[in-house]
């Protein structure tokens, strides 16, 4: 079955260390994937995309084929970061994204 | 722009109760549209999609149906409420086409007592 997995359900690091959020998925090919962000008492939105190639607010995401990963990443961290992320990748290019369970991140002082 | 409307945003409701949820897009046209269920600790679960008026996609069965009347107008609904579809449910909208970014409402949090 297709599945994503996001392994820790709690980050913790102290502001200015390095971020990295884990998310595996298990199927084959080349699904598009997205990394979707919820900030405290805000809408869940859409934080980057891989087909965009983009950096946004300093985070950056690299589609790892060959172990079938989709880790966000970002180099120093900021408090404005604590959020609950979501890995979903769309294995199947139609409208269902598969969501991974997320991972809350928290940025101490 | 495009704005996405979501209400209630809290509902406690009796079992056996009728369900009615309501979900407005404004500011664009033609719109994919979705339903959601967030259960704390897992990820979203889609219920329903539409891309047209009329058109409605199942992910899963359940207790629960959805509607579009109106273009822009999404709607969940349930002739009879389950204690397991407590939960936060959340609307989204898209662009017509696939992997489109989603916009996603504020969220109903319901409660089947």
């Amino acid at each position: 079955a297709q599945r994503v997995t996001q392994p820790e359900k709690l980050l913790s690091v102290f502001k200015g260390a390095p971020v990295e959020l884990k998310c595996n998925y298990s199927y084959s090919g080349s699904p598009e994937l997205f990394w979707y962000v919820q900030y405290s008492r805000q809408r869940l939105q859409l934080l980057l995309r891989h087909i965009s190639r983009e950096s946004i607010k300093g985070f950056t995401a690299d589609l790892n084929k060959g172990e079938t990963s989709f880790h966000l990443k970002k180099p120093f961290a900021q408090e404005e970061d604590s959020a609950m992320y979501y890995c979903a990748p769309n294995p199947d290019s139609n409208y269902q994204l598969i969501w991974g369970a997320g991972t809350k991140l928290i940025i101490k002082p | 722009s495009q704005t996405i409307h979501q209400w209630p945003a809290t509902l406690v409701q009796p079992v056996g109760s009728p369900l009615s949820l309501e979900c407005t897009v404004e500011g664009t046209s033609n719109p994919n549209l979705y339903w959601y269920r967030q259960a704390a600790g897992r990820g979203l679960q889609l219920l329903f999609y539409s891309v047209g008026i009329g058109q409605i996609s199942s992910e899963v069965p359940q207790n629960l149906s959805a509607s579009r009347p109106q273009d822009r107008q999404f709607i969940l609904s349930s002739k009879k409420l389950l204690l397991s579809d407590s939960g936060f449910y959340l609307c989204a909208w898209s662009p017509d086409g696939f992997n489109e970014k989603l916009f996603f409402g504020s969220g109903t949090q319901l409660s089947v007592l």
